[in-house]
């Protein structure tokens, strides 16, 4: 079964950081584009990070370039977000989702369920 | 970074077709994808490239593009197929790996 699994989310401060995994499955994981994709309380789909099946290529929402981070472990078959200087507006429901190359670039055909991550003091 | 415009609400009498649009310029240069979304749920992909469903997608769902608009149809919208739906593409503007998403459109089947 085609799965992504994501965890790390949780509750944490302004200003502090907080690293979200996703665990993928059922496919081959190192032939596809990945990315981070969030959705705040009552809000729509917000872009956030995507990275190309080597590394080579990423990308980031200006809403949190240089302050968040992503990277991907093809042995392991995971795919992390390294959150810092988290604000409130952060909070949101993040998914992981599968791409594809060239024009399935922004193509997301597998989501996960997602991971709550919460900014609040 | 571009943007890509989405009415908020639309609404269509059961068995009747129903057309949401999504505007912006990149989509001049890159084809839409489409996203379905339930409450509570992850979001489905529908549409992608210039007219492709993934496997298990009825075939009443139907993408097209001109110019600056992309457009998803649905041809005998079912009672089902009420949900929150969102475009996206590659962002034409700046670092071309970038995504952008619509602000999405509430389906309502009467």
């Amino acid at each position: 079964e085609v799965q992504l699994v994501e965890s790390g989310g949780g509750l944490v401060q302004p200003g502090r950081s907080l690293r979200l995994s996703c665990a993928a499955s059922g496919f081959t994981f190192d032939d596809y584009a990945m990315h981070w994709v969030r959705q705040a309380p009552g809000k729509g789909l917000e872009w956030v990070s995507g990275i190309s099946w080597n590394s080579g290529s990423i990308g980031y929402a200006d809403s949190v370039k240089g302050r968040f981070t992503i990277s991907r472990d093809n042995a392991k078959n995971s795919l992390y977000l390294q959150m810092n200087s988290l604000r409130a507006e952060d909070t949101a429901l993040y998914y992981c989702a599968k791409g594809g190359a060239g024009a399935k670039w922004a193509a997301f055909d597998i989501w996960g369920q997602g991971t709550m991550v919460t900014v609040s003091s | 970074s571009s943007e890509l415009t989405q009415d908020p609400a639309v609404s269509v009498a059961l068995g009747q077709t129903v057309r949401i649009t999504c505007q912006g310029d990149s989509l001049r240069s890159y084809y839409a994808s489409w996203y379905q979304q339930k409450p509570g749920q992850a979001p489905v992909l529908v549409i992608y490239g210039k007219n492709n469903r993934p496997s298990g997608i009825p075939d009443r769902f139907s993408g097209s593009s001109s110019g600056n608009t992309a457009s998803l149809t649905i041809t005998g919208a079912q009672a089902e197929d009420e949900a929150d739906y969102y475009c996206n593409s590659r962002d034409s503007s700046g670092n071309h790996l970038n995504v952008v998403f619509g602000g999405g459109t509430k389906l309502t089947v009467l």
